[in-house]
C-alpha cells in the first residue's frame, strides 16, 4: 500500500463550482499534512498546511483533516480557471527528519 | 519569503559526464531535499540532509551522491550521467520546528536535465 494516495483524476469542474480533492495516508503516526499546487512546467507551491483534526480555511481554500479515518481533503470554493493545476498531498510521519511523503497528485481543470 | 534557488533551469549533458546540480536557500533551514519528478511517477526523493555534512538516502539514491558543506547549500552529483537520469530535478528546504509551520517544504524552480 502506498504511503499517500490521491484520486488520480483528472477532475474537471466548471468555473464557480467547489472542487474537492481527496487524500488518504497509511501511517497512523502521521502528524503534519500539506497541500501543494503545481502548474505545468513549474515547481510545487505550498498552499495549505494542517496539523490538527478539523477544518482550516485560507481564502477560497479549506483543508479538512480526519486522523481517525486517515483522510485529508482540500476544498476550493468559487473555482477559477487559474486554479487549473495538479494538486499534491504530502504527509510527515513525525520523527523522520523532516521528510514528506507525497501522493502522485490530482490534476484539476476548471473550465469557463 | 523563503527563497530556494537552483543553479540552472535547463541543462543538457552527455552520457558518462559528471553533473553537478546546486541548490541554495536563504532562510537558515536545517533540512534540504533533492527530488526528481517524472510523468506518471510523481515526486521521488533521492537524498536529503538534516544538518551540515549529514545526509540520508531517499527512495532512489542509486547513481547519485550529495554534498552539504554549508548550511545553505546542498549539491546533487550525478557521477556518470545516464539517459535514464533525464528528468526534472527539484530541490526543497524546510525548518525543523514543532507546531504550526513544522516541516513545510519550499521548492526551488527546478532543473530540467536532459542526458543524451
Amino acid at each position: 500500500q502506498k504511503e499517500v494516495e490521491q484520486n488520480s483524476g483528472p477532475l474537471s469542474v466548471p468555473e464557480g463550482a467547489i472542487a474537492s480533492l481527496n487524500c488518504t495516508y497509511s501511517d497512523r503516526v502521521s502528524q503534519s499534512f500539506f497541500w501543494y499546487r503545481q502548474y505545468s512546467g513549474k515547481s510545487p507551491e505550498l498552499i495549505m498546511s494542517i496539523y490538527s483534526n478539523g477544518d482550516k480555511e485560507d481564502g477560497r481554500f479549506t483543508a479538512q483533516l480526519n486522523k481517525a479515518s486517515q483522510y485529508v481533503s482540500l476544498l476550493i470554493r468559487d473555482s477559477q480557471p487559474s486554479d487549473s493545476a495538479t494538486y499534491l498531498c504530502a504527509v510527515n510521519r513525525g520523527s523522520t527528519l523532516g521528510r514528506l511523503y507525497f501522493g502522485r497528485g490530482t490534476q484539476l481543470t476548471v473550465w469557463p | 519569503d523563503v527563497k530556494v534557488t537552483q543553479s540552472s533551469r535547463y541543462l543538457v549533458k552527455r552520457t558518462g559526464e559528471i553533473v553537478f546540480l546546486e541548490c541554495v536557500q536563504d532562510m537558515d533551514h536545517e533540512n534540504m531535499f533533492w527530488y526528481r519528478q517524472d510523468p506518471g511517477l510523481g515526486l521521488r526523493l533521492i537524498y536529503f540532509s538534516y544538518d551540515v555534512k549529514m545526509k540520508e538516502k531517499g527512495d532512489i539514491p542509486e547513481g547519485y551522491s550529495v554534498s552539504r558543506e554549508k548550511k545553505e547549500r546542498f549539491s546533487l552529483i550525478l557521477e556518470s550521467a545516464s539517459t535514464n537520469q533525464t528528468s526534472m530535478y527539484l530541490c526543497a528546504s524546510s525548518l525543523s520546528l514543532a507546531g504550526e509551520g513544522a516541516y513545510e517544504q519550499y521548492f526551488g524552480p527546478g532543473t530540467r536535465l536532459t542526458v543524451t
